[in-house]
């Protein structure tokens, strides 16, 4: 069965450059939520989108932002980037966002360091 | 604001021996759901509880929703080597998940 696909699956960047990760979600699925997982701790929400607007916010900084796209791939863009936002970032897909509860589906993760 | 907290932190247990992790909202839930992280990977999702004082069984895992919603458990009977990883709860409050700090179990063979 297809699963969330993210990518890149590594990336190494300097402070203060920028970064875009990509999340592809499971065929159908119409929600879209990115997580920040700094090393032994907890995933963070950041944000969602259903049905390609944003729907939730979470502890995402001011220096990123997050769209949806038409084909419901979701891109996280990142300036300005900082020692600390050096993380592991899930996107995970669900049927049915908004205020409903659905099982999320999470990809394999996007592990950024910012040297 | 919200606050999902999971005791213990840790836990290590013989293979064999029964673990429980506890999860506590600070705030009523809409729901909770149980994802495994083992590591290195992605969480996986085990489990959701959507009403009040409901318990549903995986096999050897028991979850449990608490009466007043704010709080849940999960129980592993007789681990194996297989059930190591962290294991977090979300709980969905008024718009958006928050995952607990997560319980990460070792288990010894």
């Amino acid at each position: 069965a297809a699963g969330v696909i993210q990518s890149p699956r590594h990336l190494i960047k300097e402070k203060r450059e920028t970064a875009t990760l990509k999340c592809y979600p499971i065929p159908r699925h119409d929600t879209v939520y990115w997580y920040q997982q700094g090393p032994g701790q907890d995933p963070q929400f950041l944000i969602s989108f259903y049905e390609k607007m944003q729907s939730d916010k979470g502890s995402i900084p001011d220096r990123f932002s997050a769209q949806q796209f038409s084909d419901y791939h979701s891109e996280l863009n990142m300036s300005s980037l900082e020692l600390g936002d050096s993380a592991l970032y899930f996107c995970a897909s669900s049927l049915g966002g908004g205020r409903r509860s659905n099982e999320q589906f999470f990809g394999p993760g996007t592990r950024l360091t910012v040297l | 604001g919200q606050q999902v907290m999971q005791i213990p932190q840790y836990q290590h247990v013989q293979e064999g021996e029964d673990f429980t992790t506890y999860c506590n909202s600070s705030t009523t839930l809409s729901n909770i759901q149980w994802y495994k992280q083992r590591p290195g990977g992605h969480p996986v999702f085990l489990i959701q509880l959507v009403k009040s004082g409901e318990v549903k069984k995986q096999k050897r895992l028991t979850f449990q929703f608490g009466e007043a919603k704010k709080n849940s458990s999960l129980h592993i009977t007789a681990t194996q080597t297989t059930d190591v990883g962290t294991y977090f709860c979300a709980g969905l409050g008024t718009y958006k998940y928050i995952f607990g700090t997560g319980t990460r179990l070792k288990v010894l063979a």
